[in-house]
């Protein structure tokens, strides 16, 4: 069974950088996209961006795409994200998932992680 | 970007009917549109992709149709587990791929 776990600080201050990983058991981590995805009461639901492997570029939302880093390290199965500059827009549930094998869908989510930005 | 539109914000509904819930495309997304379910606390679920099939696990009670920019999630015999909210999800034009704002079905 595919499980994922988000884990990271729960308080970040305006300005300084969100740092989330996402831990992965029962799948390969080379055969999947993996991505980050929030959820805000303002915005909904929030596509932040994908990654296949280290040798493929991430894909991000154009909207976020100038602050997202989405790194991936298949020996320890984790793959990660980081948000710089961050406001208290950013205040969100944030999700891993996995992306689908053939449907840009996502089929395995974590259980979220709530980060608040405040200082 | 591709900007999802459901209808109604909430809709009730009595339990052992039927529900209806429609996703609005701002352009066409052909049948590449997904449907999840979210019950409070927990992660989305995938219930369906590619407009009309459904996930593993999936009962047959949920059914999708539609493509271009009409979209309808049906629930048939609506048991209490299936009072949640559910969001609709394009993949047609990314990136960004994106959700619409949700339905709560309540009882």
């Amino acid at each position: 069974q595919v499980q994922l776990q988000e884990s990271g600080p729960g308080l970040v201050k305006p300005s300084e950088t969100l740092s989330l990983t996402c831990s992965v058991s029962g799948a390969s981590m080379n055969d999947f996209y993996w991505s980050w995805i929030r959820q805000s009461p303002g915005k909904g639901l929030e596509w932040i961006g994908n990654i296949l492997s280290t040798h493929y570029n991430p894909s991000y939302n154009p909207s976020l795409k100038s602050r997202v880093t989405i790194s991936i390290d298949t020996s320890t199965n984790q793959f990660s994200l980081r948000l710089t500059s961050v406001t208290p827009a950013d205040t969100a549930v944030y999700y891993c998932a996995r992306r689908a094998e053939r449907y840009f869908v996502f089929d395995f989510w974590g259980q979220g992680a709530l980060v608040t930005v405040s200082s | 970007e591709v900007v999802m539109t459901q209808s109604p914000a909430t809709l009730s509904v009595s339990p052992g009917e039927s529900a209806s819930l429609s996703c609005r495309a701002s352009q066409s997304v052909s049948v590449n549109l997904a449907w999840y379910q979210q019950k409070p606390g927990q992660a989305p679920r995938l219930l369906i992709y590619a407009s009309s099939t459904r996930a593993t696990g999936i009962p047959d009670r949920f059914s999708g149709s539609g493509s271009g920019t009409e979209f309808t999630l049906t629930i048939s015999s609506l048991q209490s587990e299936d009072f949640a909210v559910y969001y609709c999800q394009q993949y047609n034009d990314r990136p960004p791929i994106t959700f619409g704002q949700g339905t709560r079905l309540e009882i």
